[in-house]
């Protein structure tokens, strides 16, 4: 069975940066992309960007080029996300979920975020 | 752009409920595949896939859910509402990277 297990609320000041893990078990990590999903309280999902470890490699929505770092550690099949310059903007609940196999990550269908960790709530707050 | 309607479904109990998706541009890929998902997302939980492909029930969705829909016009239809259904409800494009969300449709009972 495949589980994704994130880290712990956090809570952070302004202009500092957060950094999250998401934790795979049941799923040949190397196989697939994942990705991280933000959700501001009472708003919408916003695809953050992904982690493709097969390639070593990371693609990230426009609105967060610059100040995001998707990374992955094959050897414990763990990602993470970090976001720096964080305002109370981010204040939000961050998702990861298994994204697409990594040979077609740039389609998103059946194996795709059907997946999700528990979500990581991170408060910015002087 | 994903757009969504209606953005608030009250519902009653037992009855259908359908939410429409809309696309800017066509989502269907040159492998001939339309990569249009839904998602359900209850109070206080992660998101749940629900269909997948357009019409495709994701693992342990209920038969109640069914999605359809073609080029750049998608429903999701409930058959008769239960209780456990109260969330809000996003339609996603798998096409075009990167992928995108509608902005979710809030579905409560009446």
């Amino acid at each position: 069975q495949v589980r994704l297990v994130q880290s712990g609320a956090e809570v952070k000041k302004p202009g500092s940066s957060v950094k999250v893990s998401c934790k795979a078990s049941g799923v040949t990590f190397s196989t697939y992309a994942f990705f991280w999903v933000r959700q501001a309280p009472g708003h919408g999902l916003e695809w953050m960007g992904e982690i493709i470890p097969v390639y070593d490699t990371a693609n990230y929505a426009q609105q967060f080029q610059g100040r995001v770092r998707i990374t992955a550690d094959k050897s414990t099949s763990t990602a993470y996300m970090e976001l720096s310059s964080l305002t109370s903007e981010d204040t939000a609940m961050y998702y990861c979920a298994r994204g697409a196999p990594s040979g077609r990550y740039y389609l998103c269908g059946e194996d795709c975020f059907d997946y999700w960790g528990q979500g990581t709530l991170v408060t910015v707050s002087s | 752009v994903m757009t969504q309607s209606p953005l608030s479904l009250p519902v009653t109990l037992g009855q259908p409920a359908s939410i429409s998706c809309s696309s800017s541009q066509s989502l269907v890929y040159t492998d001939g595949n339309t990569y249009l998902s839904w998602f359900q997302q209850r109070p206080g939980q992660s998101p749940r896939r629900l269909i997948y492909n357009v019409s495709n029930w994701a693992s342990g969705v209920p038969d109640r859910f069914s999605g359809s829909g073609s080029g750049t016009d998608f429903t999701l239809r409930i058959s008769r509402v239960e209780a456990e259904d109260v969330g809000v409800y996003y339609c996603m494009q798998g096409t075009h990277w990167p992928f995108t969300f509608g902005p979710g449709t809030k579905v409560d009972i009446k």
